[in-house]
């Protein structure tokens, strides 16, 4: 059982250039999420969403897109990569069923590490 | 901004209890408490959470005072593995998906 599984764990890129971030989860959880997380902060949500076909804005989404078109994969798009995004990347998902996301714990991957030079 | 206040650091010896606390004043009635923990350059892991009544598990305790506005995570006996950031998480107001994350408590272990 794997888990979330984000790829690629590392990447360096130029400014105004774009990129996919992969997340997939193999638990059969509805909810997926990305955060992103700056040196000595906590995380800060950028995206959301509740099931296959249906996303939201978290609370930092300017500069990102999401898609969710399987219960398994969110990717994050950053369509022109600015200064101001390099950052460790987190995706997450969980199951919720009743009560609301926010009573159930959440799994992590193990990040993706973006520079924007 | 985040509705949790913790102290930034705190240290404990290899092998003895550690008690993380965590203060929210402005918890709702509804809002559970949940707890995670960050490795050195790793993904965030969920330790424990509950709403109002002591919650037990196999990594930690989590201790939740009457009132409901602070809680204390423990640790019964800490190894060197368990140092790590410790993040004491409400959900957002009127959300039910947003969890919102302070900066943590970065807990030092003393061989």
């Amino acid at each position: 059982n794997a888990g979330v599984t984000q790829t690629p764990k590392f990447r360096i890129l130029k400014i105004g250039q774009s990129m996919t971030l992969q997340c997939t989860q193999d638990m059969n959880h509805n909810y997926m999420y990305w955060y992103r997380q700056d040196p000595g902060m906590g995380l800060k949500l950028i995206y959301y969403s509740v099931g296959a076909g249906i996303t939201d804005k978290g609370e930092v989404p300017n500069g990102y897109n999401v898609s969710r078109s399987t219960t398994e994969d969110f990717p994050l798009r950053l369509e022109l990569a600015a200064p101001s995004q390099t950052s460790v990347y987190f995706c997450a998902s969980s199951y919720t069923l009743h009560g609301g996301a926010g009573n159930q714990p959440q799994h992590f991957g193990d990040g993706t590490r973006l520079s924007i030079l | 901004d985040a509705k949790t206040t913790q102290p930034n650091s705190m240290e404990s010896n290899e092998e003895e209890p550690v008690h993380l606390p965590c203060n929210h004043s402005t918890i709702s009635g509804t809002d559970y408490i949940h707890w995670y923990r960050q490795l050195p350059s790793q993904g965030p892991e969920y330790v424990i959470h509950g709403l109002t009544s002591n919650v037990n598990n196999r990594m930690a305790s989590l201790a939740i005072a009457e009132d409901r506005k602070s809680s204390t995570l423990i640790l019964h006996r800490a190894t060197l593995r368990d140092a790590a950031v410790y993040y004491c998480i409400l959900p957002a107001p009127d959300s039910n998906y947003q969890l919102i994350w302070g900066a943590g408590t970065k807990l030092i272990i003393k061989p």
